[in-house]
């Protein structure tokens, strides 16, 4: 039981370059949300799904697009970085919508220069 | 506005020294209040959720407590391993998007 894995650990892409975040977790969770920390602020929601199929936005959702074709999947897609999307971003699961708590992932540390 | 306001932002111990962390919220309806541990380079790890004002929650040196607007996080004789930054995030009732809001944190060193 691995929890929620994300890759990369670390990335530096240019600007404009695109990249997919990967995502899975093991534990059939339902619900599956990607966050960003940023110093000083607190995490935010950038989008989220509620299962197979179903997908919606965050928080900060613009620059991110999101799919979820299978219970354990949830991959973050940058379209075209730029430095404001400098960050550490974090994939996390709960077994359900509200109420539960989130199992997160170690996080893909972001750099776009 | 933030939803959560966590205090203080920084918050240093000596071995053995109790002390509280607080998180209030401004959500109208709470459907659970969530402690997180983060330590440097990992993602947040689950503490505790509590669900009603005057629940209780323990674990080893913590204890989390709930009233109507806050929560504290109780540190009682700590120890350097406790050193982190402790998040605490809310719940709302009725929220369609399933979301957490999240404070800022705070970043306790405990130094021997």
């Amino acid at each position: 039981n691995a929890g929620v894995t994300q890759t990369p650990k670390f990335q530096v892409l240019k600007t404009g370059q695109s990249m997919t975040l990967q995502c899975a977790q093991d534990m059939n969770h339902e619900y599956m949300s990607w966050y960003r920390q940023d110093p000083g602020m607190g995490l935010r929601l950038i989008h989220y799904s509620v299962g197979a199929g179903i997908t919606d936005q965050g928080e900060v959702p613009n620059g991110y697009n999101v799919s979820r074709s299978t219970t354990e999947d949830f991959p973050l897609r940058l379209l075209s970085a730029a430095p404001s999307q400098t960050s550490v971003y974090f994939c996390a699961s709960s077994l359900r919508t509200g109420g539960y708590g989130y199992t997160f992932g170690s996080g893909t540390r972001l750099t776009v220069v | 506005e933030d939803q959560v306001t966590q205090s203080p932002e920084a918050l240093r111990l000596q071995e053995g020294e109790s002390s509280s962390l607080n998180c209030s919220y401004t959500v109208s309806g709470l459907r659970g209040l969530f402690w997180y541990r983060q330590d440097p380079g990992k993602g947040p790890e689950f503490l505790f959720t509590l669900y009603s004002a005057g629940e209780e929650k323990e674990k080893e040196r913590l204890k989390a407590t709930l009233t109507k607007k806050e929560s504290f996080l109780h540190i009682t004789a700590p120890k350097p391993e406790d050193s982190a930054t402790y998040l605490c995030a809310v719940s709302e009732r009725g929220s369609t998007l399933g979301r957490l809001y999240f404070g800022r944190g705070t970043q306790l060193t405990v130094w021997p």
